[in-house]
């Protein structure tokens, strides 16, 4: 089945910087890619999307890009704000196989 | 747009007990997920509906696990009996389609613990 890796598994920024988070899938086939922000004890909840015909997407201060030869994927926030810290999730596949997370801080 | 509803939001048994969990997707999506978070990791797909058919359910551990869905809506998942590492969340999430290129909305989740 698909395998997703995600790095880093823990990321520490200053307020106003940007943050990236990298992942890896290895189907082929795989023609979506979504990124979840999890709050904690809260539900998974999508913040950008790319599909496999589209090389980069822009929502705001998130942009996500995708390389379908290399197979890997990135979500990149700008200006990062404090109530962006959560744990954030890239998934793929048929049915979404999920990375296991990155758990972002952003220091005041 | 009423979201995915769960219930019960937490449960604590005892090993070897039996457990259920009830989920309600989102009116007119087709498809029902259920997930297994474990603690510091993604959600892990157990089981797939489509309508209520079963699409995948290829990482159930069927000897304990069960889930249906009856006349295409609301879901069940079982666990009999269960065993400690079953404590986790388990998110139910729905969808317009299949496919994979669909937008999946989670409900709350219920947390288990397996003492």
């Amino acid at each position: 089945g698909e395998n997703v890796e995600q790095h880093p598994s823990t990321l520490s920024v200053q307020e106003g910087d940007s943050a990236v988070i990298k992942c890896t899938y290895s189907d082929s086939a795989s023609n979506y890619f979504p990124w979840y922000k999890q709050e904690l004890g809260k539900r998974p909840q999508l913040i950008i999307d790319i599909r496999s015909n589209v090389g980069e997407k822009k929502d705001q201060r998130i942009a996500v890009t995708l390389n379908k030869t290399a197979k890997h994927f990135s979500l990149h926030i700008t200006e990062t704000q404090p109530e962006d810290s959560a744990v954030y999730f890239c998934a793929s596949g048929y049915a979404l196989n999920f990375g296991k997370g990155t758990s972002l801080l952003v220091t005041p | 747009e009423a979201g995915v509803a769960q219930s019960p939001r937490y449960k604590i048994i005892e090993k070897r007990q039996s457990v259920a969990f009830w989920c309600n997707p989102i009116s007119g999506h087709a498809t029902l997920y259920w997930y297994q978070q474990i603690l510091g990791q993604g959600p892990k797909l157990l089981i797939q509906f489509q309508n209520n058919g079963v699409v995948d359910d290829s990482q159930l551990p069927k000897d304990r696990f069960s889930a249906e869905r009856l006349k295409g809506v609301d879901s069940t998942l079982k666990i009999q009996p269960a065993k400690l590492e079953d404590s986790a969340v388990y998110l139910c999430a729905s969808s317009l389609g299949t496919g994979g290129v669909y937008e999946q909305y989670f409900g709350p989740g219920t947390r288990l613990t397996v003492t």
